[in-house]
């Protein structure tokens, strides 16, 4: 089974450009989830999908975020214009269920904004 | 709100000797919890998890970690340290208003392992 695949792996933009961000689950897990890490600081939850529909987007930080998820399979998280504050690394992960099984993480995007 | 507490950012151990890394949660509702393993340029990996069954729970590469409500703690171990151990973990808890999709982390504790 592939896991949860995350691209690019790490990301330079100059403050006020775009940025996407992809995420593709395991095939046939119906929730996915956004998470960031800011250096120093602990990883924190940004939204949850079930299928295409967002359950929770409490935790995106501004309007300069926008999650998507097509069709119910793969993400993407843009940022625009991107903050010096928004460098981090950003996590996905997705579920069968949710939560009690633990979820399964990608490999995480590190963004970097000059 | 829910919070974990992670004592000690950095933790360094011989190989061979114990491994205890330390985990306080606050939670509203009975909590699901969670430790989660970080390797060098990968993602974050399941080591255990509770979630209201057994309070001595059993992961991978020889770790466990005890719930113990009176204490809300969560403490991994392992009984000997292994070169390959040296990674990052977070404790994780869901549950509470977040519900028990949402997970709260930890800040992290960075195992050092010398030989």
């Amino acid at each position: 089974e592939a896991g949860v695949t995350q691209f690019p792996s790490h990301s330079v933009i100059e403050k006020g450009q775009t940025v996407t961000l992809r995420c593709d689950p395991i095939s046939g897990h119906d929730n996915l989830y956004w998470y960031r890490r800011v250096m120093g600081k602990e990883i924190k939850f940004l939204l949850h999908f079930v299928k295409e529909s967002k359950q929770d987007e409490s935790g995106m930080p501004n309007n300069r975020f926008l999650a998507e998820r097509t069709g119910g399979t793969y993400s993407t998280l843009k940022v625009q214009p991107a903050e010096l504050e928004d460098s981090g690394v950003y996590f996905c992960a997705s579920s069968q269920d949710r939560g009690a099984g633990g979820y399964t993480f990608g490999s995480g995007t590190r963004l970097t904004v000059v | 709100a829910q919070s974990v507490t992670q004592l000690g950012s950095h933790v360094s151990v011989s190989e061979g000797a114990l491994v205890l890394l330390r985990c306080n949660y606050s939670s509203s509702v009975p909590p699901y919890l969670f430790w989660y393993v970080q390797y060098p340029n990968q993602g974050l990996q399941l080591l255990l998890k509770y979630t209201s069954a057994a309070t001595l729970v059993k992961g991978i590469n020889g770790f466990e970690a005890e719930f113990k409500k009176s204490e809300t703690s969560f403490h991994l171990t392992k009984p000997s340290a292994h070169m390959s151990d040296a990674a990052e973990y977070f404790c994780a808890v869901s549950g509470g208003s977040s519900g028990y999709s949402t997970l709260t982390f930890g800040k992290g504790t960075m195992l050092l392992v010398s030989p």
